[in-house]
Formats: C-alpha cells, structure tokens, sequence
C-alpha cells in the first residue's frame, strides 16, 4: 500500500466553482500534514500546512481526519490562476521522512 | 526569490559524462534532500542530509553520490548514467521540530532538468 494516495484527477472545474481534494496516508504516526502546490514545470511550493483542528486561508480550507485517515483541501471561488498540480504530502513524527502522493491536477476553465 | 538555489537550472549529458548539481540553502534549515521527479510519478526520496546524519535510499543506484559538506550546501555527483535517469532533480531543505515530532515542511528549490542521451 502506498504511503500516500490522491486522486490524480484530473479535475476540470468552471471559474467560481467549489472544488475539494482528498489524500488518504497509511501510517497512523504520521505527524505533520501540508498541502503543495506545484506549477507545470515548476518546482513544488508549500500551499498551506494542515492542522488537527482545520485551517482556513482566504479561499482555501484544509481539514484533517486521523480516525479516517485523510486530508482534504477545500478550494472555494476558483481562479484561473489555481490551475495546477497539488500535491498531498504527509511527514512521520520520527525522522525527516516526507511522503508525497502523485499530486492531483486541476484545471479551471474560463 | 526561493531561499533554496539550484545549478545548473538544465543539464544534457552523454552517458560516460560525468557531473554534479549544486543546491544551496539560505534559510538556516538543519537537513536538506535530494528528491527525482519523473513524469506521472511521485516524487522519489533519494538522499536525506539531517545534520550529521546521512539517510540514503537504498534504491538509489551507485551513480549517484550525495555529498554535503555542510549545513548548506548539497551535491550530487553523477557519472555514467542511463537514459531513464533523465528527470527533474529538486533539492529540498526544511527545518525539523525538536523532539522529534515532525516538520515544518519543505521549501524546494527551482530544480535541474536532467536530460541523458
């Protein structure tokens, strides 16, 4: 089983539209959650870190579920400009250790 | 303007070459990474740096050599790689919680867009 799984999409969504992501991780240890951000050809940039009991910034929203094991990211009011790759990434409590899933695409068309 | 520099930004090599990236860190951060990312895959972990500490991979062919003279620079050193090595090599540092318990997460570097032919 892989560490951590996302839905690869793609995800094509209209400008406006409320859009949510899931990434589900496989060890129960895992201890710091973030969401990335990654444009085509470009490096991966740290969107917003997820926290036990959820975070907002502006029109983004990440929820954590560790019964369930899972993330999400809440994407409210989309721009143009969120076109991109995100990427779910998951880090143990012990070591240096980060895990990535294979990111899930998405498009937002005019 | 990222805190983490990568040379070159793009790289062609012949199979018998032999070269090496650079990655520099200006953030302070105590352990820094070297990761390959390939086309429709995620990104592989090859070499962890963590300040004294190397954690390698041990998937990671010979070819590759990490080195890290110190807490912000990190090298890796190629020679005689294959065609399926060409990827984006992302250097990656971060700095870790004490106690153990996590990270703060990673700040990337622009990447070497590796090309063997």
């Amino acid at each position: 089983r892989k560490e951590v799984e996302q839905d690869p999409g793609p995800f094509n969504v209209p400008e406006g539209a409320t859009v949510a992501f899931n990434c589900t991780y496989s060890n129960s240890a895992s201890q710091s959650f973030f969401w990335y951000r990654q444009d085509c050809r470009k490096e991966p940039k740290l969107l917003m870190s997820v926290y036990s009991s959820g975070n907002e910034d502006g029109r983004f929203t990440a929820q954590l579920n560790r019964a369930s094991q899972y993330i999400s990211l809440l994407i409210r009011d989309s721009k143009l400009s969120d076109s991109a790759t995100y990427l779910c990434v998951v880090n143990m409590a012990t070591g240096n250790q980060f895990y990535f899933g294979t990111g899930t695409s998405l498009t937002v068309i005019p | 303007e990222t805190g983490v520099t990568q040379t070159p930004r793009h790289l062609v090599m012949g199979m018998t070459n032999k070269k090496s990236l650079k990655c520099e860190q200006h953030l302070g951060h105590n352990a820094m990474y070297w990761y390959k990312q390939s086309a429709k895959k995620p990104l592989e972990l090859m070499f962890v740096y963590s300040l004294e500490e190397r954690v390698e991979n041990n998937s990671v062919p010979s070819r590759f050599s990490p080195e890290c003279p110190n807490s912000s620079h990190l090298f890796l050193h190629l020679h005689t790689l294959q065609p399926e090595d060409s990827a984006l090599y992302l250097c990656a540092s971060s700095q870790d919680r004490v106690g153990g318990h996590g990270s703060y997460g990673y700040t990337f570097g622009s990447g070497t867009r590796l090309t063997v032919v």
